[in-house]
């Protein structure tokens, strides 16, 4: 088991660029989840799928940010017109379940985006 | 909301020297989740205490829960080098199925 696999490991983007960025969950797992990891703002929850249907985007930014799960094996996170305050560590998590304490999320080792 | 935050965010220990890390919350969990963040690495839970629990143990480590005080700690007995690392509760709610809410972290450094 490789755990999550996040792509790539690093991304830099101009300001204005558009940068998508990979999730591959744990194979069994029904629930992603994306984070987003700052020194200033810590770990935000962003959004999260069950079974691949999304079920919370409460922490998305509404605009530029957009998040999808074509099929069980992968999630992408699309972040339009990037700007220098949407540099991130972005991380995705899975879980087998998203409740109780089943609900534990295992985290990929991150995306850190960097936009000029 | 609900929220999870450690009261000190950065410590510095010898090696061998025992050390406590806090967290407090502000509404209902049905589990206190910790993990461990390491360099250029995500979390990795390390030991998770449910609520009817006050106490719970893993090897080195020692978490509690009080729930009349919304709060938890983590205890590393003993702490060694390779304990170096940024430590974070996080807490679910009843109210949101899914996510967890994650305390700003405590970075820890454990020193020869």
């Amino acid at each position: 088991n490789a755990g999550v696999i996040q792509t790539p490991r690093h991304k830099v983007t101009g300001k204005g660029q558009e940068a998508t960025l990979w999730c591959e969950p744990i194979s069994g797992h029904s629930a992603v989840f994306w984070y987003r990891q700052t020194i200033v703002q810590g770990l935000e929850f962003l959004t999260y799928f069950r079974n691949q249907a999304p079920i919370d985007d409460s922490g998305m930014p509404k605009e530029r940010f957009s998040a999808q799960m074509p099929n069980q094996s992968h999630s992408t996170l699309k972040i339009q017109s990037t700007q220098p305050q949407d540099s991130a560590v972005y991380l995705c998590a899975s879980s087998l379940r998203d409740w109780g304490v089943q609900n534990t999320l295992y985290f990929g080792a991150g995306t850190r985006l960097s936009v000029l | 909301s609900q929220w999870g935050e450690e009261n000190l965010q950065a410590l510095s220990i010898q090696e061998g020297e025992d050390v406590t890390m806090n967290c407090s919350y502000k509404t209902y969990t049905t589990v206190v989740h910790w993990y461990r963040q390491d360099s250029g690495r995500g979390p990795a839970l390390i030991i998770l205490i449910r609520s009817n629990e006050r106490e719970k143990r893993s090897g080195r480590l020692r978490a509690t829960l009080d729930t009349s005080s919304q709060s938890s700690s983590l205890s590393i007995t003993a702490a060694q080098c390779e304990d170096t690392a940024v430590y974070f509760c996080a807490t679910d709610g009843t109210q949101v199925v899914g996510q967890l809410t994650f305390g700003r972290g405590t970075r820890l450094q454990v020193y020869a």
